[in-house]
């Protein structure tokens, strides 16, 4: 099974900080037809989860562009450039290149230092 | 306006069953996958189960394999997690989630699930 590895499991940020997330998975996340199916998902304080990023890089409908997703292969960063007070929550890699297990990492809070 | 909403929750014994369901409304359910994903309390996310639009594809996790089964009724809109043999680890929120290519692009506000003796 693909193993998604998440650091740091929390990150302490001042407001306009920019934060940095790692998510290394334990096989290339490259499927044959060249895509990349690694998603970002942010679950705020008490709500269900949203969706952030797809394709390693590309936005979600309505997520701001102080979000940016990049990496390939086996290594993939999220970046928020500055951090907002809505950003705060748990923030989840997600692979589903090797269907039909489809992974979760474990998770970074990402919380006010 | 999308809107997922799940029921069927609550308190069982282990080894018992129970039918969780999802109500979809506000697009076309007959055109979309679907998902379970759980989170265990305090824990993180776990998918748990997907189902193709038509149900032609059905997958399932390794830990509910053999005992969950996934399904949907499109002309109700509905989709459900008929649970099995259940298993005090089995204790979750469980969401239900509109799969896009994009990804999980619309989640439910989860449905608990407490199996407990």
């Amino acid at each position: 099974d693909v193993v998604l590895t998440q650091t740091p499991v929390s990150l302490s940020v001042t407001l306009g900080d920019q934060a940095s997330i790692s998510c290394r998975s334990s096989q290339s996340l490259e499927y044959s037809d060249g895509y990349t199916y690694l998603e970002w998902y942010l679950q705020k304080p008490g709500q269900s989860p949203q969706l952030l990023i797809y394709e390693v890089s590309n936005r979600f409908s309505g997520v701001p562009d102080r979000f940016i997703g990049s990496g390939s292969g086996t290594d993939f960063t999220l970046k928020i450039s500055r951090v907002e007070p809505e950003d705060l929550g748990v923030y989840y890699c997600f692979q589903a290149t090797h269907d039909p297990m489809y992974t979760f990492g474990a998770g970074t809070k990402l919380e006010l230092k | 306006e999308v809107q997922l909403v799940e029921s069927g929750g609550g308190l069982v014994q282990p080894g018992r069953s129970l039918k969780l369901s999802c109500l979809a409304s506000g697009f076309t359910f007959s055109n979309y996958g679907m998902n379970w994903i759980r989170q265990a309390p305090g824990k993180g996310l776990e998918w748990v189960a997907s189902i193709s639009s038509s149900s032609s594809y059905i997958y399932y996790a390794d830990t509910v394999k053999g005992r969950f089964t996934i399904s949907r009724d499109n002309a109700k809109n509905t989709l459900y997690l008929q649970m099995t043999s259940l298993r005090s680890e089995d204790t979750a929120l469980y969401y239900c989630a509109r799969h896009h290519t994009m990804g999980f692009d619309y989640w439910g506000q989860g449905v608990m699930v407490t199996v407990s003796s």
